[in-house]
């Protein structure tokens, strides 16, 4: 099947830093691409849709400033987290679909993030 | 808006047994497809199922069966003969439109645990 990948897995940084989350699709190309935060026991929440070439359309409440997407070619989009505070602190999970076949959107193996 | 609802937090089931997890879903849209997802403490998202809105026959793959109710407004997983490795969180999830390029909004999450 088509995969997803992440990086970093996991990342520690200070507050006040940035830190930068890759997400690529493997053997496919994905002109939309999508990021979910998931704090521990609850759901995956989505942050925003990461549309190649164009601006990131961002859910309410999620702040465009503070996670920065970039999906500049059809197999990678990232996520940064800019001047990241321990309230940033989750898993974060990306996620694409194929053009064709299987309806099953794949998801990448996660970020876990801690803002120290 | 659509919302999809997942009233069981945490579930219990015995090797071998049968285990129904429940999923209410709401949308104004007529065509919509429905998934559920397996979770492990790995955090990493496992496709297992996939209803479209239009499908007469209730899905299944292997062990996996889709229980759909359309007038109910319910997409309920069937697990069957339970085993160990099935213990996991499990999300049912909504995509408003048939085709494979929208979000999927997720449900709040069942724990399920198998008993030996």
């Amino acid at each position: 099947g088509a995969v997803v990948s992440q990086h970093p897995s996991w990342v520690i940084c200070k507050s006040g830093t940035s830190v930068k989350i890759e997400c690529r699709s493997l053997d496919f190309q994905a002109t939309t691409m999508f990021w979910y935060r998931q704090f521990p026991k609850q759901s995956l929440m989505l942050m925003a849709t990461s549309n190649e070439g164009s601006k990131a359309t961002y859910e309410q409440g999620v702040e465009k400033d503070k996670f920065l997407i970039n999906h500049a070619s059809l197999t990678l989009s990232t996520l940064t987290v800019t001047s990241a505070h321990p309230e940033d602190s989750s898993f974060y999970i990306c996620s694409a679909n194929r053009d064709r076949g299987s309806h099953e959107q794949f998801f990448g193996p996660g970020t876990r993030l801690t803002v120290l | 808006a659509q919302k999809i609802t997942q009233t069981q937090p945490g579930m219990f089931v015995q090797e071998k047994e049968a285990v129904t997890l429940d999923c209410t879903y709401d949308t104004s849209d007529q065509s919509y497809g429905l998934f559920w997802y397996k979770q492990p403490s790995s955090g990493e998202m496992i496709f297992l199922i996939y209803q479209g809105s239009y499908d007469e026959q209730n899905a299944t793959e292997g062990r996996y069966s889709l229980n759909f109710q359309k007038a109910r407004k319910s997409a309920n997983l069937v697990i069957s003969a339970s085993q160990l490795g099935d213990s996991a969180m499990y999300f049912c999830a909504m995509r408003e439109g048939l085709g494979r390029g929208g979000k999927l909004i997720f449900g709040q999450g069942t724990e399920l645990s198998v008993k030996p």
